[in-house]
């Protein structure tokens, strides 16, 4: 089963809005990383949060991570039509990477 | 560097065929695994290899095999492909520095099993 679990599993707004997706997982991790993915393409390294950290800034990008609740959330601020796509989060334990099942968000132009 | 590069891009296959599902990494990294994505299902481990000769099951291996003679080529066997195996497959390798585990993926190849 999947331990990262994302929420909600699609998200629509309007361009220029923030959008916020959360995750959870069940295990201790060292870190915690978000993915995006472009329909019909690889896997793009987004940000990565360490375990002693609680939040990360990166771009318009903000990630928390509450290792007490074992959730994280994602903040895509001032979005854009070029930020559709679908959104994972993986955590890692020893040599392994665990995803959750994904995040599909649309924005509007 | 090229990272990750895997072949073919686009596959279709029959019923009962094997094939092989290449992937090879310039970047020295020990660490390889395969991967799955179903519409709504996210990723799933498929088996990896923590270095030259050394396999291991992930959380979906029946139906596939793997092997590693070198570090750079991982390559993905489906002995005889069924339609369950229909999917996007993606193969990856990780580096870990310090306690934090990074992950470079190839773009993927889509299977269709008819």
């Amino acid at each position: 089963s999947q331990q990262g679990e994302e929420d909600p599993q699609a998200l629509s707004i309007q361009e220029g809005e923030n959008a916020t997706m959360n995750c959870s997982y069940k295990t201790s991790i060292n870190n915690l990383q978000w993915y995006r993915q472009n329909s019909g393409r690889g896997l793009v390294h987004l940000i990565l949060i360490r375990s002693n950290e609680r939040e990360k800034h990166s771009g318009r990008l903000r990630v928390t991570l509450d290792t007490s609740k074992k959730s994280s959330s994602l903040l895509i601020t001032a979005s854009r039509a070029a930020d559709t796509a679908s959104y994972f989060c993986a955590t890692t334990g020893t040599y392994k990477y665990i995803f959750g099942t994904g995040t599909r968000l649309k924005v509007l132009a | 560097n090229a990272g990750v590069t895997q072949t073919p891009k686009f596959q279709v296959l029959k019923t009962g065929q094997s094939m092989t599902l290449q992937c090879a990494q310039d970047m020295n990294h020990e660490y390889m695994s395969w991967y799955r994505q179903d519409p709504g299902m996210g990723l799933r481990l498929i088996h990896y290899s923590v270095g030259a000769g050394i396999t291991d099951q992930g959380e979906v291996p029946n139906g596939y095999n793997v092997s590693r003679s070198t570090t750079e080529d991982f390559p993905l066997r489906l002995l005889s492909a069924a339609p369950s195996q229909t999917s996007v497959y993606f193969c990856a390798t990780t580096v870990t520095y310090e306690r934090n585990t990074e992950a470079f993926f190839g773009q993927g190849t889509r299977l269709t099993v008819v």
